[in-house]
């Protein structure tokens, strides 16, 4: 059973269309994540959502909105691809933890979906 | 603000040497975890370790080892008699100190290569 699980693991698709990468993990977690990984391998983090609300948003187009319907699910949707958007998105989640005031989790990441536009 | 630098971009050495792979780190926070993980070709990123900033610890699993130093505000991996199957990117990453944010920022990573 995987753990953390995204759909589709590759998309190809044209300039300006609209694509949707889907996320959901099994492990319990209250905490999910969209992370974008460019072509020199650097992993910047895009979303959080904590019990399906928006807790983290980082400086990213409003062409990327992501959606939680439940704290097993989070999705990625992408409205007008362009070229820079290519990239490998990776789904993660971590259950977090309170320590000494610190909230922290290790990261459980999906295996990557592969954007190419074109 | 954070901020997590792997100054090794790639690094390559031989089967059964040691390597050690470098992470220097920025944080104002007192309290804050650090964390490395792979992503071997095959492209999975995978979780190696977790630590936190009261426990200046080292850490040995089998043929992995961790230096953290809070005094250099580093966070160093070792791989002692590495193999051709650690050849992969490995990341170093922090944590803030935020409830409910776990956000995690990544070092741009270094890509090891072990040859035969």
């Amino acid at each position: 059973d995987t753990a953390v699980s995204q759909t589709p693991k590759y998309l190809v698709t044209q300039m300006g269309n609209d694509k949707s990468i889907k996320c959901e993990q099994n492990l319990g977690h209250d905490t999910m994540y969209w992370y974008k990984q460019d072509s020199k391998k650097f992993l910047k983090i895009m979303f959080s959502y904590n019990n399906k609300e928006l807790i983290i948003n980082e400086t990213v187009p409003n062409r990327f909105s992501p959606k939680s319907p439940d704290k097993a699910h989070l999705n990625l949707h992408i409205n007008s691809l362009e070229l820079g958007d290519s990239a490998v998105y990776f789904c993660a989640s971590s259950h977090i933890r309170i320590v000494a005031g610190v909230s922290s989790g290790e990261l459980f990441f999906g295996e990557g979906s592969r954007l190419t536009v074109l | 603000a954070q901020k997590v630098t792997q100054a090794q971009t790639e690094i390559s050495v031989v089967e059964k040497e040691d390597v050690t792979l470098d992470c220097v780190y920025e944080t104002r926070d007192t309290t804050y975890y650090l964390f490395w993980y792979k992503q071997p070709p095959s492209g999975e990123l995978v979780f190696l370790i977790r630590r936190n900033s009261f426990d200046e610890q080292n850490e040995i699993s089998g043929r992995y080892s961790w230096n953290f130093q809070k005094s250099t505000s580093s966070f160093n991996f070792t791989i002692t008699a590495s193999q051709v199957v650690d050849s992969a990117v490995y990341f170093c990453a922090l944590s803030e100190a935020q409830v409910n944010a776990g956000k995690s920022t990544f070092g741009d990573g270094t890509t090891l290569t072990v040859k035969p």
